[in-house]
């Protein structure tokens, strides 16, 4: 089965630092890139950032670039976020997913079951 | 700053039909855009609906279709369902430092 398992969110205060795991099963990890998205309470989805299946090209939302970092580690087929100088609005669940590209063929399937991040003091 | 604007709700009855659309600010989507759907329930992480514009995945009922319609990309339910019920979410690709960017969902009403 495929699937995709976050972790590592909690509360942690203005200013903070905390690191997000995906942990991905049920398929080939390497060949796929991997984004993360994020969803603040009563939101709608914000796409967050995106890391290439070899782990060498990375891009990032405007709101978090120079804040977050993403990367991934193959052999544990994992996927992390790096989060720092966290502020109240980074607070949101935190969705990992898959990323299919093939030729035309583009798409965005499984998703996590999502890691809930807390900024406040 | 790019902007992807979806109707933020609509309304419709059992059997019915209805077109939800997903547009750009930086102009008219097309199949570049890979255009993809996304269906959320309360409490529920969201399930990919539609893919590069209008591919159903496996377990997307067929009353789901997926279109390029007057410079937007569009969902559309035929036969609409009480299950239908959620907010649906549209991405679109963007050749830039910030390459993804959702609409601001739609949320529908089955009444």
């Amino acid at each position: 089965e495929v699937q995709l398992v976050e972790s590592g969110g909690g509360l942690v205060q203005p200013g903070g630092s905390l690191r997000l795991s995906c942990a991905a099963s049920g398929f080939t990890f390497s060949s796929y890139w991997m984004h993360w998205v994020r969803q603040a309470p009563g939101k709608g989805l914000v796409w967050v950032s995106r890391v290439s299946n070899g782990g060498s090209a990375t891009n990032y939302a405007d709101s978090v670039r120079g804040r977050f970092t993403i990367s991934r580690d193959n052999a544990k087929n994992t996927v992390y976020l790096q989060m720092n100088s966290l502020r109240a609005e980074d607070t949101a669940v935190y969705y990992c997913v898959r990323n299919m590209v093939q030729g035309a063929i583009v798409d965005f399937d499984p998703w996590g079951q999502g890691t809930l991040v807390t900024v406040s003091s | 700053q790019t902007v992807v604007t979806q109707e933020p709700s609509l309304t419709v009855s059992p059997g019915g039909t209805v077109t939800l659309t997903c547009a750009s600010s930086t102009g008219a989507v097309t199949s570049d855009s890979y255009p993809n759907w996304f269906q959320q329930k309360p409490g529920q992480a969201p399930r990919a609906l539609i893919y590069s514009t209008s591919n159903r995945h496996s377990w997307t009922p067929a009353r789901f279709s997926g279109s390029l319609l007057g410079g937007k990309a569009a969902l559309t339910l035929s036969g609409v369902q009480p299950e239908d019920e959620a907010e649906y979410f549209c991405l679109l690709y963007y050749p830039a430092a910030q390459p993804w960017v959702f609409g601001g969902g739609t949320k529908l009403t089955v009444l």
